[in-house]
């Protein structure tokens, strides 16, 4: 059982350039989640996924695009890259919420450098 | 809005000694509460949760209370081990979409 799956683990990028960081989810959980971690200011959440179809913005959507191309899969892509967003990144799902809250189950994160 | 304060680290403490760890939080209503431990070079996994007032969640010697009327759920275990050494989050989750508000994080170091 593979639980949260992602790619790559580290990436450097150049100032303007694009990527696309993958996640995949062997749970069947509905919900997925994008965080990124910077020093000293824990998990910001930036995009999650309710459901299959659908995304919304969480607290630092800007400079960022997701797409839930199915249960599985929730990707996270940087269109233009900047300095700012070095960070680490993880991908998190969970399961239908329920009475006892959101467990959520993360990957090991994608180191992300921006020159 | 909904907020998790955190005691800032690190925190470094000797083997076998007592830890704890604060955590208060501003939320409307009833949230259920989290901690989350990250061991280096890993992602977040889930330690313990209460979802109610006066619940303890427990796991691996680690143990919170859900107090209501100091809105806290502090961590704490009676004796570390170096094997406890990570990063030690404390999140509420409140709301409909069941989103987890996250403390910024509190570095534990054990010393043997």
């Amino acid at each position: 059982n593979a639980g949260v799956t992602q790619t790559p683990k580290f990436q450097v990028l150049k100032t303007g350039q694009s990527m696309t960081l993958q996640c995949a989810q062997d749970m069947n959980h509905n919900s997925m989640y994008w965080y990124r971690q910077d020093p000293g200011m824990g998990l910001r959440l930036i995009y999650y996924s309710a459901s299959e179809g659908t995304t919304d913005k969480g607290e630092v959507p800007n400079g960022y695009n997701v797409s839930r191309l199915n249960k599985r899969e929730f990707s996270l892509r940087l269109e233009s890259a900047a300095p700012s967003q070095t960070s680490v990144y993880f991908c998190a799902s969970s399961e239908q919420p329920g009475t006892s809250g959101p467990k959520q189950f993360f990957g090991p994160g994608t180191r992300l450098t921006v020159l | 809005g909904d907020s998790v304060t955190q005691m800032e680290g690190p925190v470094t403490l000797s083997e076998e000694a007592c830890l704890t760890i604060n955590c208060t939080y501003t939320a409307t209503g009833y949230p259920s509460l989290f901690w989350y431990v990250q061991y280096p070079g890993e992602g977040l996994q889930l330690l313990l949760k209460a979802t109610k007032a006066d619940d303890k969640g427990s796991n691996k010697g680690f143990e919170a209370t859900y107090r209501k009327e100091t809105t806290s759920f502090h961590l704490e275990k009676g004796s570390v081990q170096v094997s406890d050494s990570a990063v030690y989050f404390c999140a509420l989750s409140r709301g409909s979409n069941y989103q987890l508000i996250w403390g910024a994080g509190t570095k534990l170091i054990i010393k043997p």
